[in-house]
């Protein structure tokens, strides 16, 4: 059973740099056809894609924050990471991990964390 | 980018009702669309991938229909496990975009 969890700071700095990690088990985010993704969730925006990274390590990320967005795979195999640098109260969220497989279908999350970007 | 479309974005109904949400998207995305159930707390999970095909393990009570602008995700006999917030995904282009989301509450 893949199982994913999100982990980092809950609450982030103007201007500052939003970083988290998201651990896999159950799976190997360096094998298979998969996209290890990050999507947030506001109550304004609703479900906003933010990016993801391949299994081989090329990334696509989402336009309206592409010159701020990282999605990096890690050594160990079974994590991957978000930065977001400069950030605003805009990138308060709720942020999920995910899988997706084949065309983009997400099969499994991680259950969420709770980003509040305030000084 | 595509902008899908959902609605309505909030309906209630009673237990072993049909339920029928629609979304519309931006443009023709074929049948590259994906419904997802929230419950409050939790993350999306999937319910129908490729516009109709039930993804393993989920009743088949829920179904999903259309191709190319316009699709439907129906409920048939709703359940008291089944009072959440549906969304509708696109995936024919990038960046990924989702439907605003339709809140199925209790009558």
């Amino acid at each position: 059973q893949v199982q994913l969890q999100e982990s980092g700071p809950g609450l982030v700095k103007p201007s500052q740099t939003l970083s988290l990690t998201c651990t896999v088990s159950g799976a190997s985010v360096s094998s298979g056809r998969y996209y290890w993704s990050w999507i947030r969730q506001t109550a304004g925006k609703g479900l906003e894609w933010v990016g993801h990274i391949y299994t081989s390590g090329s990334t696509d990320y989402n336009s309206s924050l592409k010159s701020r967005v990282t999605i990096s795979l890690d050594t160990s195999d079974s994590q991957f990471s978000l930065q977001l640098t400069s950030v605003t109260a805009a990138d308060t969220a709720i942020y999920f991990c995910a899988r997706f497989r084949g065309r983009y279908v997400g099969d499994y999350w991680g259950q969420g964390i709770r980003v509040t970007v305030s000084s | 980018d595509i902008q899908m479309t959902q609605s309505p974005s909030s309906l209630s109904a009673s237990v072993g009702d049909r339920v029928t949400i629609t979304c519309q998207a931006s443009q023709d995305i074929s049948n590259s669309l994906n419904w997802y159930q929230q419950k409050p707390g939790k993350a999306p999970k999937l319910l129908i991938y490729d516009a109709f095909n039930l993804e393993a393990g989920v009743p088949s009570r829920f179904r999903g229909s259309g191709s190319g602008t316009d699709f439907t995700f129906t409920v048939h006999s709703l359940q008291p496990d089944d009072f959440a917030t549906y969304y509708c995904q696109q995936y024919d282009s990038l960046p990924l975009s989702f439907g605003g989301g339709t809140k199925v509450e209790i009558k």
